[in-house]
């Protein structure tokens, strides 16, 4: 089955430091892997996504993430940590298509990031 | 452009009352879900439908159910709510897998507490 697994509850960093929040995923096929941000009392809002080509992919924020395939991981990176990055990061991989053509999304548990300044 | 927007975003209920929460999204996408979030557990999918008229089981459906009769609107009704379903719900929706445009996009979460 597939899964995605962040393995810390909660990443600290001070402000102006480099961040990585860590994710793993299995499934079977080619990965179409997620990153999501949720602030207090919002809904999750899209940070990046890996569909296929470079290993290195930029999205919103100055967020990046790197694929990597040996590894099975997909980790969140920002060069310099803000306060405001402050958050609950989710990673997520799309169900690999089923007869049926269905595209679920398999989110990990969820990584609680703290910026401090 | 709204985006996805669900109704009601809090909502307190008695064991045993039944309830539905609304989503409607404006993007034409066909994929819609219905997740739940709860502390340390992440996101869990209730029920997707991939297009008007069909609906389909995710990972925790018990309790729920669903319904898609217009393309925009993906309903989550609850019969007889118990404490277990307390939780935040969020509904989500996406474009098909003809698609390039990959990610999901969720609606702002309903706070939903049984007593």
């Amino acid at each position: 089955a597939q899964s995605v697994a962040q393995p810390e509850d909660q990443v600290n960093v001070a402000e102006g430091n480099p961040l990585t929040v860590k994710c793993t995923y299995s499934v079977s096929g080619n990965p179409y892997l997620f990153w999501y941000v949720q602030y207090p009392n919002r809904g999750l809002q899209f940070l990046l996504k890996y569909i296929t080509g470079d290993n290195l992919v930029k999205g919103s924020y100055g967020f990046e993430a790197e694929f990597n395939k040996s590894q099975t991981s997909f980790h969140l990176k920002k060069p310099s940590a803000l306060v405001s990055d402050s958050a609950l990061y989710f990673c997520a991989v799309r169900d690999p298509p089923l007869t049926s053509g269905t595209y679920k999304y398999i989110f990990g548990t969820g990584t609680r990031l703290k910026v401090l300044a | 452009n709204a985006g996805v927007t669900q109704t009601p975003k809090f909502r307190v209920l008695k064991t045993g009352q039944s309830m539905t929460l609304l989503c409607a999204q404006d993007m034409n996408h066909e994929y819609m879900y219905w997740y739940r979030q709860d502390p340390g557990m992440g996101l869990r999918l209730i029920h997707y439908s991939v297009g008007e008229g069909t609906t389909a089981k995710g990972e925790v459906p018990d309790g729920y159910n669903v319904s898609r009769l217009k393309k925009q609107n993906f309903l989550l009704g609850l019969e007889s709510a118990a404490p277990s379903q307390t939780s935040v719900y969020f509904c989500a929706s996406s474009y098909s897998r003809t698609s390039m445009n990959t990610e999901a996009f969720f609606g702002q979460g309903t706070r939903l507490t049984v007593v």
